[in-house]
């Protein structure tokens, strides 16, 4: 069955500093998706960055980078130059093709808290 | 913005009572998603629409219901409320489904339910 895992419930940053968001799946599928939300304290839910099965190449979206270990079914997020509003819970969430569905799986997240 | 309309944000109702929360899909997406976002269960995929059709259930409970209408808007039904119940319920679209599995979700800020 398809899975996600972060295994750091909260983490700590330094403004301005890098910080990386941990993330681990599992999939018998060949084609899928890889994307990380953003959920503030106010709720919403905030598409940051996506990365596909079949790209070589790691995606970036401004201060977000996607670093994709296909071998290691790990695609970890990199926050760089952190701001304080950078604070909030991030979720790691895979888009699966198998049972013609296309619904978002999703990791328990991170607590992520930007120190000035 | 998203383009994801969820109503109404908040909810707050007794328990045994029932609820209709309201999701209006961005222009042109066919999938509608439901999600509950509870403190211990994390979000967990209640239900897929694709263009009127339901395609996938997960943990949805029988009390709950849900449709898609002809003018793709969906309705998540929450009958013989408990107090378990509270959570906040998330709606998501997409253009497709299983096929558009390296597009995101896009999420409506969420109807937060309150039962008392």
């Amino acid at each position: 069955a398809q899975k996600i895992t972060q295994t750091q419930p909260g983490m700590f940053v330094q403004e301005k500093e890098a910080v990386t968001l941990d993330c681990t799946y599992d999939t018998s599928d060949q084609s899928y998706g890889l994307f990380w939300y953003k959920q503030p304290s106010s709720g919403e839910m905030i598409f940051l960055i996506y990365q596909g099965s079949y790209d070589e190449q790691n995606a970036t979206e401004g201060r977000y980078s996607l670093n994709f270990q296909k071998a290691r079914k790990s695609a970890n997020l990199v926050i760089s130059a952190s701001q304080l509003g950078d604070s909030a819970m991030y979720f790691c969430a895979m888009r699966e093709t198998s049972g013609n569905t296309g619904k978002l799986i999703f990791g328990q997240g991170t607590t992520l808290q930007v120190k000035p | 913005d998203s383009g994801v309309t969820q109503t109404p944000k908040h909810l707050i109702t007794a328990t045994g009572q029932r609820v209709t929360l309201r999701c209006s899909p961005r222009s042109g997406d066919l999938s509608v998603y439901w999600y509950q976002q509870s403190l211990d269960q994390g979000l967990q995929f209640l239900i897929h629409y694709y263009n009127g059709e339901e395609r996938a259930k997960g943990n949805i409970l029988e009390r709950f219901s849900a449709q898609q209408f002809p003018d793709l808007h969906s309705e998540l039904n929450l009958s013989s409320l408990e107090l378990g119940d509270s959570a906040l319920y998330f709606c998501a679209s997409s253009v497709g489904a299983a096929s558009s599995y390296n597009s995101p979700l896009h999420f409506g800020n969420g109807t937060r339910l309150t039962v008392t």
